[in-house]
């Protein structure tokens, strides 16, 4: 599966959009772009994926590049309960391993 | 409702003793994973299991066993072979065909 780079933490004030960015340069053809959230001391909470079309539903969008090296996860209208730590994960379609990195941790703040 | 449960949501054991991390779900899902946790980490996987009697050993799975007799079910046990066990602990599940995991609420476990 390929590695994936995300900022370690990122702000965002209430009401705003949360545009979390994602590098995943050695992304395969057949590897799909998955994000995860993990609210503290929490199980994580599957978000959306994408394998090169852009992707919405109820709780985000997903950006993803031409040459899919690239993606941004967009909460429209964070809240402050979307404070969490984000996981970018690149990985094949019904993938026997998901591998979480260290994520980015998103504050949103009043 | 359906889900996965975990239990329970904190544990506390002595060094050198065994203990068991309880996972179900109802959800008939196919797969069930688990994963550890340290502080300010991602996961790691330590066992997974893709059908009933039979499971995978993970990136990290010295020191933990598991069985899977049930598809409803799949219990850890952290031995004392498990040299720094104090972690906190996700199982997951996974249905067939689909690509996305259902994670339990977890279990902090703290060896003294």
């Amino acid at each position: 599966d390929a590695k994936t780079t995300q900022p370690p933490s990122m702000d965002c004030a209430e009401g705003r959009a949360a545009n979390l960015p994602c590098n995943h340069s050695t992304i395969s053809g057949n590897e799909y772009v998955y994000w995860y959230r993990q609210i503290h001391s929490q199980g994580p909470q599957y978000i959306i994926h994408g394998l090169k079309n852009n992707e919405t539903n109820e709780m985000a969008s997903l950006i993803i590049t031409e040459d899919r090296k690239s993606s941004t996860l967009i909460l429209p209208h964070a809240t402050l309960r979307d404070t969490a730590v984000y996981y970018c994960i690149a990985a094949g379609y019904n993938t026997d391993k998901l591998i979480f990195g260290t994520g980015t941790r998103l504050q949103v703040f009043p | 409702d359906g889900g996965i449960t975990q239990s329970p949501k904190y544990l506390f054991r002595k060094e050198g003793q065994n203990v068991t991390l309880s996972c179900e779900q109802n959800l008939n899902h196919d797969a069930m994973y688990w994963y550890r946790q340290d502080p300010g980490q991602g996961l790691r996987l330590i066992y997974y299991s893709q059908i009933v009697n039979d499971f995978q050993k993970g990136d990290i799975a010295e020191g933990y066993s598991v069985s899977r007799e049930k598809k409803e079910s799949f219990p850890l046990t952290v031995t004392s072979a498990q040299k720094n066990p104090t972690a906190f602990y996700l199982c997951a599940s996974l249905k067939g065909g689909t690509d996305t995991q259902y994670f339990g609420p977890g279990t902090r476990l703290t060896v003294l």
